[in-house]
């Protein structure tokens, strides 16, 4: 199994730019987030799915869209890349059943806006 | 809200020294807790959650509901234990079930 995977690895952008970050898995994991890592602030929660079709917002979820058409995948959207949005992204997917709760996350992906 | 804090960004030891990487949460009903260990250049990963009671590479984490506290130990620490460390707390229930509430994260640097 590859687990978590993400793409691209790292991504320039400038500011009003647009682009989507990819992650799959192949677990058959029901559960799936996406955090954003800052110094000094943690692992921020942008927006989580349950299952293929349905989704929700994290905690900073403005500036970000995302769809789960699949159980596999849960692409990551930036409409208006801003600078504010210079991050490491990183995609992660646990068993929605099970009280371990554990988390496998993905490589991350190093994103600079300009 | 739940919230977890972790109030050292930096910690620096020296290899063979005891250490402590404090974690406080806040939460209003039964916590599910955790540490998360990313290494250099490597992927985040679980350390250990409290619900099993175990210690992996020689750390161990209680969870004292008293002060609402999971501060993560080790007696010796060892070169290879520098990394970032973050707590994190999960809901149990509800409609956010399963969600993840990380800590700032602090990093630990054990010097030979």
């Amino acid at each position: 199994n590859a687990g978590v995977t993400q793409t691209p690895k790292f991504q320039v952008l400038k500011t009003g730019q647009s682009m989507t970050l990819q992650c799959a898995q192949d677990m058959n994991h029901e559960y799936m987030s996406w955090y954003r890592q800052d110094p000094g602030m943690g692992l921020r929660l942008i927006h989580y799915s349950v299952g293929a079709g349905i989704t929700d917002q994290g905690e900073v979820p403005n500036g970000y869209n995302v769809s789960r058409s699949t159980t596999e995948d849960f692409p990551l959207r930036l409409l208006l890349a801003a600078p504010s949005q210079t991050s490491v992204y990183f995609c992660a997917s646990r068993p929605r059943q099970g009280a371990i709760y554990e988390q496998y996350f993905g490589p991350g992906t190093r994103l600079t806006v300009t | 809200a739940q919230r977890v804090t972790q109030p050292e960004k930096l910690l620096s030891v020296f290899k063979g020294a005891p250490v402590e990487l404090k974690c406080n949460y806040s939460y209003s009903g039964s916590p599910e807790l955790f540490w998360y260990v990313q290494y250099s250049r490597q992927r985040l990963q679980l350390l250990l959650r409290h619900i099993s009671r175990e210690s992996i590479k020689g750390f161990t984490a209680d969870l004292n509901k008293g002060e609402t506290s999971f501060h993560l130990k080790k007696p010796f620490a060892q070169e290879e234990d520098s990394a970032m460390y973050y707590c994190a707390l999960a809901y149990a229930g509800g409609t956010s079930y399963g969600k993840l509430t990380f800590g700032q994260g602090t990093i630990l640097t054990v010097h030979p």
